[in-house]
Parts: C-alpha cells; structure tokens; sequence
C-alpha cells in the first residue's frame, strides 16, 4: 500500500519567494496533519484537518502561512512570503479517524525546506 | 493541557547492551500513548501505542513499553540493542477525544559497536 506522498522532498529557494508543500494521504484517511520541525523547536503541529475541514490551526505561525484540503486526497501547505525562518522539515501525516478513536498517524518522508 | 518530557536528548549504548527510553506525560484526562521512531531523512515511524487493556505493550523491532499510570510515564526497553536501532526516538500523548498528538522533544538512540 502506498503511504503518505509528500513533494518536493527538497526545496530550495530564495527569501520571499512563495513556497506550496504537497501531500496525498493515505487512502481511507480522514484526517490530516501537517507538522514542522526543527533543531530548536522539535516537532510541531501546525494545522489539523477531519474530513477536509480544518479543525485546529492554532499551530500555523503566522499569516504568511496557509493549508488547505479541497478533497480528500489532496492538501496543500503554502508559505508567502518565505522567510529564511521557515527553513525545516515540514511532515505530513494521516490517519483514520472514527468516532473518538485515535488511530496511529502516519507520515510521509516529509519536505526538506531552505529558505536563503 | 497535555505535555511529553523526554528526559534524555541523547542516549549512547553499546550494541547488545538494554537499553530504556524514558517518557512522562501530563494531562487531565485519559490518554493515548505512542513510541515513533525516525531515522535519518525519514518521517516518523509507529514503534508501539496503548490505547487501553494491557499495560505492557509490545512494538516492531522488538521494543516494547509499559504505561504507569500513578507515575504518568510511558518508558520504551529493549533487552538488547542493534547498530541499527541507531535513531531519533519520539514519545506522544494523545488526549481521548480528539486525533492530535503532542510529541516528546526527541531521544537520540546511538548504538555503538
């Protein structure tokens, strides 16, 4: 079975620059999460999403920071303008949500982000 | 709200020796717990999880943890360690009626030969 997809797995670019993350989650998965991470700040959640509605993106840092999931096998993480600030490793996970069970999350290979 | 302390950033151990993980949580409710693991260039790998039953849980690659309530904490073991167990272990709590996870600050297993 295929896992999460993310892309590009690297991407470099200049300051100011828009950046879109891509990510196709499992499928059957209802919910999706994109999560940052970095040396300084480990591992972070940034928004979460339950049949294509966001429900938590109190993580998401700022303005310039955006995510959407027009269907169910699809999502998007754009950052505008980039800052050299964002560069990290940007995950997205998946997982089947039923009911108030907790499935475990899987994730993808993630994206590595440099921000010059 | 819920919290992960993983006290050992690093942990160095000789191939074939035991090795512990420790992970203690805070919450107000009833959890979930979860052992990842991810190796260099990888996203984050399910090792083990308690969802309710047994407090001894077993996982992949032959780890396995034990959930304690009275001492909130969810330590990862294994009796004996291999080069490539070598990775970045993550403990995560997840609170019972919602999917999200918080995750520990990271222990980096380093087996040496």
């Amino acid at each position: 079975d295929a896992g999460v997809i993310q892309s590009p797995r690297h991407e470099v670019t200049e300051m100011g620059q828009e950046v879109t993350l891509r990510c196709k989650p499992i499928s059957g998965h209802n919910s999706l999460f994109w999560y940052r991470q970095t040396m300084m700040r480990g591992l972070e959640l940034l928004i979460y999403f339950n049949n294509n509605v966001p429900i938590d993106d109190s993580g998401m840092p700022e303005d310039r920071f955006s995510a959407k999931m027009p269907n169910a096998s699809f999502s998007t993480l754009k950052i505008q303008p980039s800052e050299p600030r964002d560069s990290a490793v940007y995950f997205c996970a998946s997982s089947k949500q039923v009911g108030y069970s907790n499935q475990p999350q899987h994730f993808g290979d993630g994206t590595r982000l440099s921000i010059l | 709200a819920q919290s992960v302390t993983q006290l050992d950033s690093q942990v160095p151990v000789f191939e074939e020796a035991p090795v512990e993980l420790r992970c203690n949580y805070s919450s107000s409710v009833s959890v979930y717990l979860f052992w990842y693991v991810q190796y260099p260039n990888q996203g984050l790998q399910l090792l083990l999880k308690y969802l309710s039953g047994s407090t001894l849980v077993k996982g992949i690659n032959g780890f396995e943890a034990e959930f304690n309530k009275s001492q909130t904490s969810f330590h990862l073991r294994k009796p004996s360690v291999h080069i490539s167990d070598t990775a970045e272990y993550f403990c995560a709590v997840s609170e019972n009626a919602g999917n999200m996870l918080t995750f520990g600050g990271g222990t980096r297993l380093m087996v040496k030969p």
